[in-house]
């Protein structure tokens, strides 16, 4: 079965850095999302994406997160200037069409010292 | 998405059917509910949504109530591998995931004993 692939599996960075966290959806699906999980805590929803712009976007995703489909396979999460509250599991997600559930990948760990 | 809520936990045994109930009572006509899982060091995963209608997949079977104020997942059998936060979400949107993303509550952690 196709599957939502996410890389790193986890990521250090220092405060202040930037870093990218790259997703490849699956291949025929239309719709992209990036969701973050602090440790212990609820799964949030950041962003979504469709047709090559941001459908929707959460409180959480300030100006320090942009995101980017700069081919036709990869979908990535870049966070400009990183904070120690950053630190969480990041879940990419995509979707066939407006009407399909959601297959996320298996996340990178942040971790922002 | 508007909230639900469901138990922060439940146990079970191996074998056995398990019924996890989601109360969503402010659901609008439009809304679909869905349920998601999460395991162990996992991503969240799809497990059934519907409308009305009951609904019935390879994973689980969803019980709608008649006034759609509430659900129950089902799962026939439990297995080990069950074991995981399972989240009930009723979208505004009245579709999967659509340009929207879904919100997230706390789930029912759920435990399965061998």
């Amino acid at each position: 079965e196709p599957e939502v692939t996410q890389t790193p599996s986890h990521q250090v960075t220092q405060m202040g850095q930037e870093v990218i966290l790259r997703c490849v959806p699956i291949s025929n699906h239309l719709y992209f999302y990036w969701y973050r999980q602090i440790l212990g805590q609820k799964v949030e929803f950041l962003v979504s994406f469709y047709n090559n712009e941001i459908s929707e976007k959460s409180e959480i995703f300030d100006d320090q997160f942009s995101v980017e489909r700069p081919d036709g396979s990869n979908f990535t999460l870049k966070i400009r200037s990183t904070k120690l509250e950053d630190s969480a599991m990041y879940f990419c997600a995509s979707a066939g069409s407006f009407y399909s559930p959601l297959h996320f990948g298996n996340g990178t760990r942040l971790t922002v010292t | 998405d508007a909230k639900t809520t469901q138990p922060n936990s439940m146990e079970s045994n191996e074998e056995e059917p398990v019924h996890l109930p989601c109360n969503h009572s402010t659901i609008s006509g439009t809304d679909y509910i869905h349920w998601y899982r999460q395991l162990p060091s996992q991503g969240p995963e799809y497990v059934i949504h519907g409308l009305t209608s009951n609904v019935n997949n390879r994973m689980a079977s969803l019980a709608i109530a008649e006034d759609r104020k509430s659900s129950t997942l089902i799962l026939h059998r439990a297995t080990l591998r069950d074991a995981a936060v399972y989240y009930c979400i009723h979208s505004g949107r009245g579709s999967g995931g659509g340009a929207d993303g879904l919100t997230f509550g706390k789930g029912t952690h759920l435990i399965i004993q061998p």
